[in-house]
């Protein structure tokens, strides 16, 4: 099964409102990633966490290390943020494994 | 500016050909990355390396053999290309993990389309 999976695989969202995804892991995770996947293919780094919290401008990104699992809360969306989200999740040796990402669409 | 840089970026080959992929960072990285991204799949890892010469197997290292010769370059093999491979392949590269920041950077992907 998926040792990185995220949740839900696709979202809409009105501009201005306030959403939140999740990531689930089933391996030990010492870090997580966020990253962006912009409409053009390029790949942007968001949050880098070990166990604890993180805030930029309308981004939020949580890491809970002892109950396996990631958030990352977007508030007051604009059309920009629109893309694929992809959490990240670094395993012990330095291997990084990649969820399935979570297609977000923002409306006007 | 650091970087990493993918060659070539679209690529077309038959079934049974050989195809290399190439990744060059600048980033002065210890850890090299080679990933497939498949709709469904999100990002998977194939191969990856912390150092010339080293080489670890990721999740789906079937039909791919991988090279890191120098501390910049990393390359991707395909020796018996099959149409199951085709695919957009991304590469990265990470530096120290004591760090508050990610520096993990990706390259702009190769297209490769095995007929």
């Amino acid at each position: 099964g998926d040792k990185v999976k995220q949740s839900p695989s696709a979202l809409s969202l009105q501009e201005g409102t306030n959403s939140a995804l999740r990531c689930n892991f089933s391996i030990a995770a010492t870090t997580v990633q966020w990253f962006l996947q912009n409409p053009r293919g390029s790949l942007i780094n968001l949050f880098y966490l070990v166990p604890g919290t993180k805030e930029n401008g309308r981004l939020k990104s949580t890491f809970n290390s002892k109950e396996s699992y990631s958030t990352l809360h977007i508030r007051d969306a604009q059309l920009e943020d629109s893309g694929t989200y992809f959490c990240a999740a670094e395993t012990g040796g330095y291997k990084v494994v990649f969820g399935s990402g979570t297609r977000l669409l923002v409306s006007p | 500016e650091a970087a990493v840089t993918q060659s070539p970026r679209n690529k077309v080959t038959v079934t049974g050909g050989n195809v290399t992929l190439s990744c060059r960072q600048t980033n002065s990285h210890n850890y090299m990355y080679w990933y497939r991204q498949d709709t469904g799949h999100g990002l998977r890892l194939i191969h990856y390396s912390y150092g010339a010469g080293n080489l670890q197997i990721g999740d789906v290292p079937d039909g791919y053999k991988a090279t890191r010769t120098t501390q910049e370059d990393f390359f991707l093999l395909l020796e018996l290309a099959s149409p199951s491979q085709t695919s957009l392949y991304f590469c990265a590269s990470s530096g120290s993990r004591d760090r508050e920041n990610s520096d993990y950077t990706f390259g702009s992907g190769t297209r490769l389309l095995v007929i």
